[in-house]
């Protein structure tokens, strides 16, 4: 199957500095990249969507400002987290998909656990 | 209420058992997806079903788009299918809803 891949599987940052994660589909071109935040013992939460070549698409109450999508490519997006906090010390998950409007399978990265001090 | 609900919330069953996952919705979907979370996080989409039923080996996923109902069967439980299992329904430009998760333990 199609696999996607995240890097960096975990990081540390202090409070204050930014971090980036980024989102590879390794075997297909991904029209639409999702991310996802899952806090611990909660479900998956849209975060955006993200089609190559546009801007991204913010879930109400996610703020774009703090949350940086480049979706620069076909096979990369990028998530950048600027001046994280303690609060957004989370699990986050990209997933990609072939379509857009269409029921396309989405194929789920390993995730990124950020932990912010 | 969520637009989506899983039930049981925590399932323990013993090896060799069948097993059974439910999933009810209340928006319009164009799918269903049957997602499974290991310990580490990681993500592995079981399936995606839109009508019907679907089987992979010892899973199958039945929906029932007039009642908004999905089920997740696994048969011959193993102790390496305790996992989260996740339904997510999928609305318009793919994006999807996922309920709480399953936290299936399956003792030897």
């Amino acid at each position: 199957g199609a696999v996607v891949s995240q890097h960096p599987s975990w990081v540390i940052c202090k409070s204050g500095t930014s971090v980036k994660i980024e989102c590879r589909s390794l075997d297909f071109q991904a029209t639409t990249m999702f991310w996802y935040r899952q806090f611990p013992k909660q479900s998956l939460m849209l975060m955006a969507t993200s089609n190559e070549g546009s801007k991204a698409t913010y879930e109400q109450g996610v703020e774009k400002d703090k949350f940086l999508i480049n979706h620069a490519s076909l096979t990369l997006s990028t998530l950048t987290v600027t001046s994280a906090h303690p609060e957004d010390s989370s699990f986050y998950i990209c997933s990609a998909s072939l379509g857009g409007s269409l029921a396309y399978e989405q194929y789920f990265g390993p995730g990124t656990r950020l932990t912010v001090t | 209420k969520n637009e989506v609900e899983q039930s049981p919330q925590n399932l323990t069953a013993q090896e060799g058992e069948f097993i059974t996952i439910n999933c009810s919705y209340s928006v319009g979907i164009s799918a269903l997806h049957w997602l499974q979370q290991h310990p580490g996080g990681g993500i592995v989409s079981l399936f995606m079903l839109s009508s019907g039923k679907k089987k992979h080996g010892r899973l199958i996923a039945t929906i029932n788009i007039q009642e908004k109902h999905s089920s997740l069967h696994i048969t011959a439980s193993h102790p390496r299918d305790s996992a989260v299992y996740i339904c997510a329904v999928e609305t318009s430009g793919s994006r999807l809803t996922f309920g709480e998760g399953t936290q299936l333990t399956v003792n030897p």
